[in-house]
């Protein structure tokens, strides 16, 4: 079936530096991309998304990207904090059927 | 904000025994879902429902039913729990397929031994 593939799986990085997500899907007619946010021990939740008719989305320190021609799509924290330390989820809205299919998930360390 | 709960909230059995996990939502969401997460393999969704009566099939469906009792409830089952199917199931509501945000519950971490 569809996947989605997530990149990478573990990522340490710095406090105060930038940590970036990277996902790929199959399906070229997905038409929505949502970012999930799982602390440990908690439900993921949406942090932001973005649909195909936007290449760019900014939330305070978030920032997605999305290339429909590569059929990528990047989530991009800048400054990071240690609260920003979680396993992130990426999605793809299928247009056959409407589901959501999730990356394997990305653990963020943030290193003080 | 969205709610959605689960029960038990941890759960021990053995191998060829009867398992229920059960999740209630107040937010008049019409889609339910039901996840396992598994680490390397993120959220893979079991089964999942437009409304009461109604069930579709997910990506992992093998080895689980589930019943949609009414808007709110939403049930999954094992009848005969293997140990491959130790996770961590979490479920979602939504107001629309897809394209909507999905409210996760807290989760239910199951063991059979």
């Amino acid at each position: 079936g569809e996947q989605v593939e997530q990149l990478p799986s573990i990522l340490r990085v710095q406090e105060g530096s930038s940590a970036s997500i990277n996902c790929s899907y199959e399906d070229s007619a997905s038409n929505y991309f949502p970012w999930y946010k799982q602390e440990p021990g908690e439900n993921p939740k949406l942090i932001i998304d973005i649909r195909s008719n936007m290449e760019r989305k900014q939330i305070q320190e978030l920032i997605v990207l999305l290339d429909k021609k590569a059929k990528r799509f990047s989530l991009h924290i800048t400054d990071t904090q240690p609260g920003d330390s979680a396993m992130y989820f990426c999605a793809a809205r299928l247009r056959s059927n409407y589901q959501l299919i999730w990356g394997s998930g990305t653990k963020l360390i943030i290193k003080p | 904000e969205a709610a959605v709960t689960q029960s038990p909230r941890n759960k021990v059995t053995v191998t060829g025994g009867n398992v229920t996990l059960s999740c209630r939502q107040t937010n008049s969401h019409n889609y339910m879902y039901w996840y396992r997460q598994d680490t390397g393999h993120g959220l893979r969704l079991i089964h999942y429902s437009y409304g009461a009566g109604n069930l579709q099939i997910g990506d992992v469906p093998d080895g689980y039913k589930a019943t949609r009792t009414t808007q709110e409830d939403f049930f999954l089952l094992l009848e005969l729990a293997s140990p491959s199917q130790t996770s961590l199931y979490f479920c979602a509501s939504s107001p629309g397929l897809g394209g909507k945000e999905q409210y996760f519950g807290p989760g239910t971490r199951l063991t059979v031994l």
